[in-house]
């Protein structure tokens, strides 16, 4: 059974600054992951995703991978109050299925 | 561009009714087509996959079951609602191995 942990927060950030968002996953195999955002009652939005160990920078959001530690990171600098969901770590599996953590409640105050 | 229309919005049925749940893709051939539900608090659990026509996986056994009729038409269907059934549904497609995937903007479904 694959398994997707993440910090169910809330993680409370003063707008403009970096929001830290972290993930771990059980298979080691995983090969492809993502980042979706969930605004309440709404359904989830693709924010990032990342194949290779290393950073991806897009826009004000950096996904960080770390296969040997399974591990996935999502920054977000400069955060927004418009920034204020829940953000979802998946994994990818086989027929591009996905597993996804609960998510974490970010908060971002003006 | 591809888009995804999933409906009805919101939807309240009484125990023991039928269940049809639509979603439709349009501006690709071939996606793979997904369903989740995410129940109140919790996370968003896959239920069936699909890869092409008349092909379908269960993740999960349950009260529930999918079809694929059409190329980009998946349906959720239930003979039998329960209490447990309520949910929010989301309908997904993604054009391949290991590419992300989109959601609908979902069905809020309320069982009374």
């Amino acid at each position: 059974q694959k398994e997707v942990e993440q910090n169910s927060g809330p993680l409370s950030v003063p707008e403009g600054a970096i929001a830290s968002l972290n993930c771990t996953y059980s298979d080691r195999g995983s090969q492809s992951f993502f980042w979706y955002r969930q605004y309440s009652g709404k359904s989830p939005e693709l924010i990032m995703f990342i194949y290779s160990n290393g950073d991806k920078e897009d826009g004000r959001f950096t996904a960080q991978l770390n296969k040997a530690s399974q591990y996935v990171s999502l920054l977000i600098r400069d955060s927004q109050p418009s920034d204020s969901a829940t953000y979802l770590c998946a994994v990818g599996g086989g027929y591009s299925t996905l597993t996804f953590g609960k998510g974490t409640m970010l908060l971002v105050s003006p | 561009s591809q888009t995804i229309h999933q409906w009805p919005a919101t939807l309240v049925q009484p125990v023991g009714s039928p269940l049809s749940l639509e979603c439709t893709v349009e501006g690709t051939s071939n996606p793979n087509l997904y369903w989740y539900r995410q129940a109140a608090g919790r996370g968003l659990q896959l239920l069936f996959y699909s890869v092409g026509i008349g092909q379908i996986s269960s993740e999960v056994p349950q009260n529930l079951s999918a079809s694929r009729p059409q190329d980009r038409q998946f349906i959720l269907s239930s003979k039998k609602l329960l209490l447990s059934d309520s949910g929010f549904y989301l309908c997904a497609w993604t054009p391949g191995s290991n590419q992300p995937q989109h959601f609908g903007d979902g069905t809020r479904l309320s069982i009374l």
